[in-house]
């Protein structure tokens, strides 16, 4: 079983829609939760991060943790054509390891 | 904003060949990671280093090896390349206290036929 899994899509939705994307995770211990965002032919970058469970949002993001579940979640209001990239979902023990745990990614696309 | 700089974009080698991948990023970061990612399995961390001079396996370290001479340059090395280390490899670098924050170049894209 794989540490963190994570559908690969793709995802095509109208511009304006919600957009919901998750990973489910498998080692309890894990405290630090991340979506980046690819765009094609870029490397990734933060999104957002959170620790431990709960809500949190930036702008039109919202990213969910529920470590009752191990379930994470990235919500995206009003979904633009900017919008399109591959969301990746990472985690990490926290301390000294040191070392982030991706999904695969999701491949997202909104059409206008 | 921080930069983190791949030295290519694209690259085709020849099997067998000692191949050379190189990062620097500029805003003094103490860790630099290097991974590579491929369709289906995401991204996969093959080595990173803490300092200058200090390195530690990944999840994949089988035929690359590091090099940190300097803080802000990291190089990955292909000592004989193979068909199958052709992948996009990433080089990302965080600040001390946690790699949860990785910020990343754009990637180099090596084909090895």
């Amino acid at each position: 079983q794989k540490e963190v899994e994570q559908d690969p899509g793709p995802l095509s939705v109208p511009e304006g829609a919600i957009v919901s994307l998750n990973c489910t995770y498998s080692n309890s211990a894990f405290q630090y939760f991340m979506w980046y965002r690819q765009y094609s032919r870029k490397g990734p970058e933060l999104l957002m991060y959170t620790y431990s469970s709960g809500n949190k949002e930036d702008g039109r993001f919202t990213a969910q943790v529920d470590k009752s579940s191990k379930y994470i979640s990235l919500f995206i209001r009003d979904s633009q054509p900017s919008d399109s990239a591959t969301y990746l979902c990472a985690t990490e023990l926290g301390g000294a390891t040191n070392k982030l745990i991706f999904g695969t990614g999701t491949l997202l696309a909104v059409q206008p | 904003d921080v930069k983190v700089t791949q030295s290519s974009r694209y690259l085709v080698k020849r099997t067998g060949e000692k191949v050379f991948l190189e990062c620097v990023q500029d805003m003094d970061h103490e860790n630099m990671f290097w991974y590579r990612q491929d369709p289906g399995l995401g991204l996969r961390l093959i080595y990173f280093s803490y300092d200058v001079k200090m390195k530690e396996k990944g999840d994949i370290p089988e035929g690359y090896s590091v090099s940190r001479e300097k803080k802000e340059r990291f190089s990955l090395i292909l000592e004989s390349a193979s068909t199958n280390q052709t992948s996009m490899y990433l080089c990302a670098s965080s600040d001390t206290g946690g790699s949860e924050k990785l910020f990343f170049g754009s990637g180099t894209q090596l084909s090895v036929l």
